[in-house]
Protein backbone atom coordinates (compact mmCIF):
# COMPACT_ATOMS: atom_id res chain seq x y z
CA UNK A 1 0.00 0.00 0.00
CA UNK A 2 0.97 3.30 -0.10
CA UNK A 3 3.34 5.24 2.14
CA UNK A 4 3.69 8.53 3.31
CA UNK A 5 6.63 10.09 5.03
CA UNK A 6 6.62 13.68 6.17
CA UNK A 7 9.31 16.38 7.75
CA UNK A 8 9.96 17.36 9.80
CA UNK A 9 8.04 16.33 12.84
CA UNK A 10 8.30 20.29 14.62
CA UNK A 11 9.31 23.25 13.24
CA UNK A 12 9.54 26.61 15.07
CA UNK A 13 9.92 29.58 13.16
CA UNK A 14 9.53 33.80 14.01
CA UNK A 15 6.52 35.45 13.06
CA UNK A 16 7.05 36.46 9.32
CA UNK A 17 9.44 33.98 8.09
CA UNK A 18 8.78 31.30 5.78
CA UNK A 19 7.90 27.65 6.77
CA UNK A 20 8.22 24.55 4.41
CA UNK A 21 6.96 20.84 5.65
CA UNK A 22 7.91 18.10 2.94
CA UNK A 23 6.67 14.59 1.93
CA UNK A 24 7.17 11.79 0.19
CA UNK A 25 4.60 9.22 -0.89
CA UNK A 26 5.87 5.51 -2.48
CA UNK A 27 2.89 4.74 -4.87
CA UNK A 28 3.37 6.05 -7.93
CA UNK A 29 -0.24 6.01 -9.13
CA UNK A 30 -1.33 8.51 -6.44
CA UNK A 31 -2.55 11.55 -8.09
CA UNK A 32 -4.37 13.81 -5.16
CA UNK A 33 -2.14 15.02 -2.83
CA UNK A 34 -4.01 17.27 0.22
CA UNK A 35 -2.87 18.99 3.02
CA UNK A 36 -5.12 19.39 6.47
CA UNK A 37 -4.09 21.89 9.49
CA UNK A 38 -5.21 21.02 12.79
CA UNK A 39 -5.61 22.79 15.97
CA UNK A 40 -5.16 21.41 19.29
CA UNK A 41 -8.60 19.51 20.34
CA UNK A 42 -10.27 20.31 16.73
CA UNK A 43 -11.20 18.87 13.67
CA UNK A 44 -8.48 18.57 10.63
CA UNK A 45 -9.17 21.30 8.06
CA UNK A 46 -8.38 21.27 4.64
CA UNK A 47 -6.25 24.16 3.28
CA UNK A 48 -4.81 23.20 0.38
CA UNK A 49 -4.89 20.56 -2.52
CA UNK A 50 -3.21 19.37 -5.10
CA UNK A 51 -3.70 16.86 -8.45
CA UNK A 52 -0.69 15.50 -10.68
CA UNK A 53 -1.75 17.30 -13.59
CA UNK A 54 -0.43 20.46 -11.87
CA UNK A 55 3.12 21.23 -10.56
CA UNK A 56 1.87 24.20 -8.47
CA UNK A 57 -0.65 25.54 -6.77
CA UNK A 58 -1.12 28.82 -4.75
CA UNK A 59 -3.85 30.48 -2.45
CA UNK A 60 -2.46 33.54 -0.69
CA UNK A 61 -0.14 32.59 1.96
CA UNK A 62 0.01 28.72 1.06
CA UNK A 63 1.26 26.96 -1.95
CA UNK A 64 2.06 23.62 -2.75
CA UNK A 65 4.39 22.57 -4.86
CA UNK A 66 4.50 18.86 -6.76
CA UNK A 67 7.27 16.86 -8.18
CA UNK A 68 5.76 13.44 -9.15
CA UNK A 69 9.05 12.15 -10.61
CA UNK A 70 10.51 12.29 -7.38
CA UNK A 71 7.43 11.44 -5.34
CA UNK A 72 7.69 14.41 -3.26
CA UNK A 73 4.83 17.11 -2.17
CA UNK A 74 5.96 20.57 -0.29
CA UNK A 75 3.83 22.98 1.29
CA UNK A 76 4.99 26.69 1.79
CA UNK A 77 3.60 29.12 4.43
CA UNK A 78 5.10 32.56 3.70
CA UNK A 79 4.64 35.76 6.10
CA UNK A 80 3.81 33.31 8.85
CA UNK A 81 1.59 34.44 11.64
CA UNK A 82 0.79 33.10 14.95
CA UNK A 83 -2.24 32.03 13.86
CA UNK A 84 -0.47 29.42 11.82
CA UNK A 85 0.27 27.43 14.25
CA UNK A 86 -0.70 24.18 14.56
CA UNK A 87 -0.13 20.27 13.18
CA UNK A 88 -0.22 20.26 9.74
CA UNK A 89 -0.99 16.46 7.73
CA UNK A 90 0.00 15.68 3.96
CA UNK A 91 -1.98 13.02 2.28
CA UNK A 92 -2.18 11.04 -0.82
CA UNK A 93 -4.98 9.59 -2.47
CA UNK A 94 -5.37 7.47 -5.81
CA UNK A 95 -8.35 8.71 -6.84
CA UNK A 96 -11.57 6.05 -7.24
CA UNK A 97 -12.49 5.02 -3.82
CA UNK A 98 -10.78 8.61 -2.74
CA UNK A 99 -9.20 6.44 0.28
CA UNK A 100 -6.08 9.01 1.61
CA UNK A 101 -2.87 7.83 3.08
CA UNK A 102 -1.84 10.68 5.43
CA UNK A 103 1.40 11.50 7.07
CA UNK A 104 2.77 11.49 10.46
CA UNK A 105 2.03 15.32 11.00
CA UNK A 106 4.16 18.38 11.37
CA UNK A 107 3.46 20.80 14.64
CA UNK A 108 4.22 24.42 13.46
CA UNK A 109 5.64 26.74 15.96
CA UNK A 110 5.43 30.39 14.97
CA UNK A 111 7.01 33.00 17.67
CA UNK A 112 6.71 36.19 18.49
CA UNK B 1 -25.88 23.31 7.21
CA UNK B 2 -23.75 21.42 10.37
CA UNK B 3 -21.32 19.27 7.73
CA UNK B 4 -20.21 16.01 9.53
CA UNK B 5 -21.98 15.32 13.05
CA UNK B 6 -20.27 12.99 15.24
CA UNK B 7 -22.18 11.19 18.19
CA UNK B 8 -20.97 11.43 21.52
CA UNK B 9 -17.55 13.65 21.73
CA UNK B 10 -16.25 11.97 24.55
CA UNK B 11 -16.83 8.40 25.93
CA UNK B 12 -15.14 6.66 28.66
CA UNK B 13 -15.50 2.33 28.18
CA UNK B 14 -14.42 -0.61 30.13
CA UNK B 15 -12.36 -3.56 28.34
CA UNK B 16 -14.74 -5.60 26.51
CA UNK B 17 -17.53 -3.12 26.51
CA UNK B 18 -19.37 -2.80 23.41
CA UNK B 19 -20.09 0.51 21.90
CA UNK B 20 -21.40 1.99 18.62
CA UNK B 21 -19.86 5.65 17.33
CA UNK B 22 -22.33 8.02 15.10
CA UNK B 23 -22.09 9.75 11.95
CA UNK B 24 -24.01 12.10 9.87
CA UNK B 25 -23.46 14.53 7.29
CA UNK B 26 -25.73 16.78 5.76
CA UNK B 27 -23.69 17.45 2.32
CA UNK B 28 -25.00 14.89 0.06
CA UNK B 29 -21.73 13.42 -0.06
CA UNK B 30 -21.56 9.57 -1.38
CA UNK B 31 -18.26 8.68 0.16
CA UNK B 32 -17.60 8.29 3.97
CA UNK B 33 -14.71 7.09 6.06
CA UNK B 34 -13.45 6.44 9.93
CA UNK B 35 -9.97 7.11 11.11
CA UNK B 36 -8.32 6.88 14.19
CA UNK B 37 -5.97 9.33 15.54
CA UNK B 38 -3.20 8.07 18.14
CA UNK B 39 -0.58 10.60 18.97
CA UNK B 40 2.54 10.65 16.44
CA UNK B 41 0.32 8.38 14.10
CA UNK B 42 -1.24 10.38 11.96
CA UNK B 43 -4.68 9.82 10.89
CA UNK B 44 -5.44 6.09 9.72
CA UNK B 45 -7.88 4.60 7.98
CA UNK B 46 -10.11 1.82 9.91
CA UNK B 47 -13.10 2.09 7.02
CA UNK B 48 -14.52 3.49 4.29
CA UNK B 49 -17.65 3.52 2.64
CA UNK B 50 -17.62 4.68 -1.16
CA UNK B 51 -20.80 4.52 -2.05
CA UNK B 52 -24.55 3.34 -0.09
CA UNK B 53 -24.74 0.30 0.38
CA UNK B 54 -20.60 -0.28 -0.28
CA UNK B 55 -17.98 -0.83 2.75
CA UNK B 56 -14.27 -1.54 2.57
CA UNK B 57 -11.92 -2.23 4.87
CA UNK B 58 -8.95 0.26 5.47
CA UNK B 59 -5.70 0.12 6.90
CA UNK B 60 -6.29 -0.72 10.83
CA UNK B 61 -9.64 -2.75 10.44
CA UNK B 62 -9.62 -5.30 13.10
CA UNK B 63 -11.46 -5.14 15.97
CA UNK B 64 -14.09 -2.83 14.28
CA UNK B 65 -17.36 -3.17 12.07
CA UNK B 66 -19.06 -0.47 10.23
CA UNK B 67 -22.30 -0.09 8.73
CA UNK B 68 -23.64 2.65 5.79
CA UNK B 69 -27.38 2.78 7.24
CA UNK B 70 -28.30 5.25 4.41
CA UNK B 71 -26.65 7.92 2.26
CA UNK B 72 -26.56 9.97 5.31
CA UNK B 73 -25.06 7.83 7.88
CA UNK B 74 -22.04 5.55 8.52
CA UNK B 75 -21.39 3.91 11.53
CA UNK B 76 -18.39 2.58 13.43
CA UNK B 77 -19.04 -0.61 16.10
CA UNK B 78 -16.41 -1.93 18.72
CA UNK B 79 -17.45 -5.29 19.77
CA UNK B 80 -15.31 -5.63 22.49
CA UNK B 81 -13.77 -2.85 23.65
CA UNK B 82 -9.85 -3.05 24.44
CA UNK B 83 -7.09 -0.28 25.79
CA UNK B 84 -5.41 -0.37 22.23
CA UNK B 85 -8.45 1.31 20.99
CA UNK B 86 -8.10 4.38 22.94
CA UNK B 87 -8.18 6.49 20.24
CA UNK B 88 -9.97 10.00 18.50
CA UNK B 89 -12.06 8.27 15.98
CA UNK B 90 -12.62 11.13 12.90
CA UNK B 91 -15.56 10.73 10.95
CA UNK B 92 -15.36 12.19 7.38
CA UNK B 93 -17.08 12.71 4.09
CA UNK B 94 -16.35 13.60 0.31
CA UNK B 95 -18.59 13.82 -3.03
CA UNK B 96 -18.54 11.25 -5.50
CA UNK B 97 -15.44 10.79 -7.56
CA UNK B 98 -11.63 10.81 -7.83
CA UNK B 99 -9.98 13.08 -6.01
CA UNK B 100 -12.40 15.16 -3.80
CA UNK B 101 -11.39 16.75 -0.22
CA UNK B 102 -12.42 14.92 2.79
CA UNK B 103 -14.43 16.77 5.48
CA UNK B 104 -14.05 15.95 8.85
CA UNK B 105 -16.47 15.68 11.72
CA UNK B 106 -15.00 17.24 15.46
CA UNK B 107 -14.38 14.14 16.17
CA UNK B 108 -15.49 11.02 19.42
CA UNK B 109 -12.08 10.78 22.24
CA UNK B 110 -12.80 7.36 23.04
CA UNK B 111 -11.26 6.03 26.54
CA UNK B 112 -11.15 2.44 27.42
CA UNK B 113 -10.13 1.37 30.59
Amino acid sequence: GENVEQHPSTLSVQEGDSAVIKCTYSDSASNYFPWYKQELGKRPQLIIDIRSNVGEKKDQRIAVTLNKTAKHFSLHITETQPEDSAVYFCAAGTGGGNKLTFGTGTQLKVEL
Amino acid sequence: NAGVTQTPKFQVLKTGQSMTLQCAQDMNHNSMYWYRQDPGMGLRLIYYSASEGTTDKGEVPNGYNVSRLNKREFSLRLESAAPSQTSVYFCASSAQGGNQPQHFGDGTRLSIL
